[in-house]
């Protein structure tokens, strides 16, 4: 059993649609992330939870909507998306530890909005 | 300026060869640093931390340099499975970890 699950690994969605990515850490890690990697560029982050609390939100879209039921799943939740959100979605964990994070990824959801 | 600029190479080398590449970050007070390796279409992994006497591990060697703000990977006796991106990583604040666009090295027979 990997350390990390996120389905689906591919999704293909209209813009008027609702979907929604899952994740699920195995590791006892008290924090879960969403990052967004598009072609050639940076991982962005989008969202932090720790101890289930939303502790960051790098101003991503209201079309975007997390929610960390507790501290071992982590949903984001699409609706009316653009074609430029076309993107890798990674979902990670981490166990905090001030200035010593490692991150352990899933598998990722690629993402295409037509 | 980007907070972690790297090289995007592609550094293209034969096997048995060493490559080696750095990252450049924009904060000094940055914390931690670490390497990450991408496959296509995978998820990044850790790699190795990055400690501030350089460590080594296999074939793999990281170096900080702080004055400069700079952190350096090396490869030493190059395989085909070391082809892949190489994501420069630092720790700037609590849970903000910032991640530089890789740099992409293609190891050929």
């Amino acid at each position: 059993e990997t350390g990390v699950t996120q389905t689906p690994r591919h999704l293909v969605m209209g813009m008027t649609n609702k979907k929604s990515l899952k994740c699920e850490q195995h590791l006892g890690h008290n924090a879960m992330y969403w990052y967004k990697q598009s072609a050639k560029k940076p991982l962005e982050l989008m969202f932090v939870y720790n101890f289930k609390e939303q502790t960051e939100n790098n101003s991503v879209p209201s079309r975007f909507s997390p929610e960390c039921p507790n501290s071992s799943h982590l949903f984001l939740h699409l609706h009316t998306l653009q074609p430029e959100d076309s993107a890798l979605y990674l979902c990670a964990s981490s166990e905090v530890d001030r200035g010593n994070e490692k991150l352990f990824f899933g598998s990722g959801t690629q993402l295409s909005v037509l | 300026r980007k907070e972690v600029e790297q090289d995007p190479g592609p550094f293209n080398v034969p096997e048995g060869a060493t490559v080696a590449f750095n990252c450049t970050y924009s904060n000094s007070a940055s914390q931690s640093f670490f390497w990450y390796r991408q496959d296509c279409r995978k998820e990044p992994k850790l790699l190795m931390s990055v400690y501030s006497s350089g460590n080594e591990d296999g074939r793999f060697t990281a170096q900080l340099n702080r004055a400069s703000q700079y952190i350096s990977l090396l490869i030493r006796d190059s395989k085909l499975s070391d082809s892949a991106t190489y994501l420069c990583v630092v720790n700037n604040h609590d849970y903000k970890l910032s991640f530089g666009a890789g740099t992409t090295v293609t190891v050929r027979a």
